[in-house]
This record gives structure tokens, C-alpha cells and sequence, in this order.
């Protein structure tokens, strides 16, 4: 079945740090493939999103790349600020099927 | 536009109870989906709505079931609580459903603490 993996945390970075996340997913076809994010207390709120193999998605500084041949979706920023603390998903849904399979969730802290 | 709202936001139940939860989507869309988030097993699909029909079902027992009506709000009833089922309870709003891009909008949540 389909599944996502993502990297484990909890992550710690300083302010203006380089971020990475971790993604790598098992699916038939192709799927769509996104980043959620939860704030503490919230419900998921969409950062981006891409539909097909090379497609990048941006958003809020945020990018990740959709890669076929490794089945990966990284998401990076490049200098991190203290409001991007949350909890990162990564998901991935089939063409045709409204169900998001999510990976385990990364919590992000980012110190001043 | 409102947003996806759920309420209650906030709910204490007694196992054996029965708890009934209600999501309106975003004025338009036509699609609800359901999920469960718990810290042991994360974010998982219960169910998904179009058109009042339930289209898509995730792998839980019966005791989860749902309905949407035809303004498109949708409940989701749980029977016989277990200590379990404690979870945020998420809803999911979206145009048409199951087409790539279409975007999926969540709700706040409706924290359920089965004592």
C-alpha cells in the first residue's frame, strides 16, 4: 500500500539556519505530493504542493521538489525564523482518490 | 470565504458512550473528508463524502460512520467509545474531491477524550 516517510524529529534550529525535512514515499502511478503544516492547537494548513515528477513547489520561502526516480519530496528553506516552530507532514494522494496518506509528522523548533 | 468549521471544538465522553461530531465545509465545496490524529498513529483517513454518498473508506470498525447532508455539512458518529478512540478528529473540505490539485482545506479540530 501507499506510504510516506518522513524524517524523524523533533528539530532544533537557530534562527537563520538552513532547514531540511526529509521525504520519501511508496506509491503506485503518481501521486500528488504535499506539505502540510500543523501550528500547536490548529488544524492542517496546506504549505505547498506538486501533481508531477520535476514540479516545485514554493511557498512562505518553503520548497520541495517532486522527485520520481527517488521517490522523494524534501522540504527546504533557507533561513529558518522563530513563527516556522510547528509540526511538518508530508502527504501523498492518488490521482482519482481524495485520501491523503500522511508520514509521521516532524516537529520543528526554531530558538531565537 | 469562512473556513472549514467543526464543532464541538472540545469534547469528554464515557467509554460505552456514543458521540456525534459535525464539520461544515466551505461554502461550495462538495467534498468532506474525515481524519483521526492521535500520537500513537498519527493522521489517519476514516472517511470521505460526495453528493451525500460516502465514496472512499478508510480502515476502521464499524463503530465510525458518517453522513453528509445536502448543504454538503457532514457528521461523523462514533458508537461504543473506547479508551482509544481519544483523538483530534479532523475534517477536510474540498471542490470536487479525488482530482490532482484539487486542495484540500482542514478544520480546527474536535478534541475527543473518551474517560
Amino acid at each position: 500500500g501507499d506510504s510516506v516517510t518522513q524524517m524523524e524529529g523533533p528539530v532544533t534550529l537557530s534562527e537563520e539556519a538552513f532547514l531540511t525535512i526529509n521525504c520519501t514515499y511508496t506509491a503506485t502511478g503518481y501521486p500528488s505530493l504535499f506539505w502540510y503544516v500543523q501550528y500547536p492547537g490548529e488544524g492542517l494548513q496546506l504549505l505547498l504542493k506538486a501533481t508531477k515528477a520535476d514540479d516545485k513547489g514554493s511557498n512562505k520561502g518553503f520548497e520541495a521538489t517532486y522527485r520520481k526516480e527517488t521517490t522523494s519530496f524534501h522540504l527546504e528553506k533557507g533561513s529558518v525564523q522563530v513563527s516556522d516552530s510547528a509540526v511538518y507532514f508530508c502527504a501523498l494522494r492518488r490521482r482519482g482518490n481524495e485520501k491523503l496518506t500522511f508520514g509521521t509528522g516532524t516537529r520543528l523548533t526554531i530558538i531565537p | 470565504k469562512a473556513g472549514v468549521t467543526q464543532t464541538p471544538r472540545y469534547l469528554i465522553k464515557t467509554r460505552g458512550q456514543q458521540v456525534t461530531l459535525s464539520c461544515s465545509p466551505i461554502s461550495g465545496h462538495r467534498s468532506v473528508s474525515w481524519y483521526q490524529q492521535t500520537p500513537g498513529q498519527g493522521l489517519q483517513f476514516l472517511f470521505e463524502y460526495f453528493s451525500e454518498t460516502q465514496r472512499n473508506k478508510g480502515n476502521f470498525p464499524g463503530r465510525f460512520s458518517g453522513r453528509q447532508f445536502s448543504n454538503s455539512r457532514s457528521e461523523m458518529n462514533v458508537s461504543t467509545l473506547e479508551l482509544g478512540d481519544s483523538a483530534l478528529y479532523l475534517c477536510a473540505s474540498s471542490l470536487e474531491g479525488g482530482r490532482a490539485g484539487d486542495e484540500q482545506y482542514f478544520g480546527p479540530g474536535t478534541r475527543l477524550t473518551v474517560t
